[in-house]
């Protein structure tokens, strides 16, 4: 079964510095892995995906994530934190192969504050 | 238009009643999914569909029911409210080996 793990539920951070969200998947087949932000009050929006292309993912807003089968992980990271970066942060996992197996599982979510 | 439009967007209603909550898109996609929110818990997934014939329980299903109408249309029927299904829902639509695209939500509590 597939599953997500996200360590810290809250990251807080200062204007400028770097962001570090954290995410480990469990699959037992190469999985599909996704960023999601959600701004308050809003739905989701993706930041980023990995599809089994290049291993480092560049997303929206300066956003980039890397895939480490190795360590089965799918960091996000942002070198200089902005005051628009705070939201909750969702990463998701999918299966690569397709018929029934198409489930998309996510996190718990990362709640990202950025202080002045 | 949006590509993933849910009705209502906010609904209260007492317990014991049945809700529905309708989902609808355009984006042609064939694959669609219900999910909840909870602060703290992320976003579960209560049913999916791959198609009209297909649907499949989530992590959460126990208390909701699903009808896939049509390729574009996935409802979310609650039979017989509780408080603790009050939350945030989500429908999503996907095409094989793509992102998700989420509607707005529906807020729904249930007193």
């Amino acid at each position: 079964a597939q599953s997500v793990t996200q360590l810290g539920s809250h990251v807080s951070v200062s204007e400028g510095a770097l962001v570090l969200l954290r995410c480990n998947y469990s699959s037992s087949v190469p999985p599909y892995l996704f960023w999601y932000v959600q701004y308050p009050n809003q739905g989701l929006q993706l930041l980023l995906k990995y599809t089994s292309a290049a291993t480092l993912v560049k997303g929206i807003n300066g956003f980039e994530a890397e895939f480490k089968k190795s360590e089965t992980s799918f960091h996000l990271t942002k070198p200089s934190a902005h005051m628009s970066d705070a939201a909750e942060y969702f990463c998701a996992v999918s299966d690569m192969r397709g018929g029934s197996n198409y489930k998309l599982t996510f996190g718990k979510g990362t709640l990202l504050t950025v202080n002045p | 238009d949006a590509d993933v439009t849910q009705t209502p967007r906010n609904r209260i209603t007492k317990t014991g009643k049945r809700i529905m909550l309708e989902c609808s898109q355009t984006k042609g996609h064939d694959r669609m999914y219900w999910y909840r929110q909870d602060p703290g818990l992320g976003l579960r997934l209560i049913y999916y569909s791959f198609d009209v014939k297909d649907i499949n329980k989530g992590e959460i299903s126990d208390g909701y029911s699903v009808s896939r109408q049509a390729q574009a249309k996935f409802s979310l029927s609650l039979e017989s409210a509780i408080p603790n299904q009050t939350a945030l829902y989500f429908c999503a639509t996907r095409a094989a080996g793509s992102e998700a695209f989420f509607g707005q939500g529906t807020r729904l509590t249930v007193v």
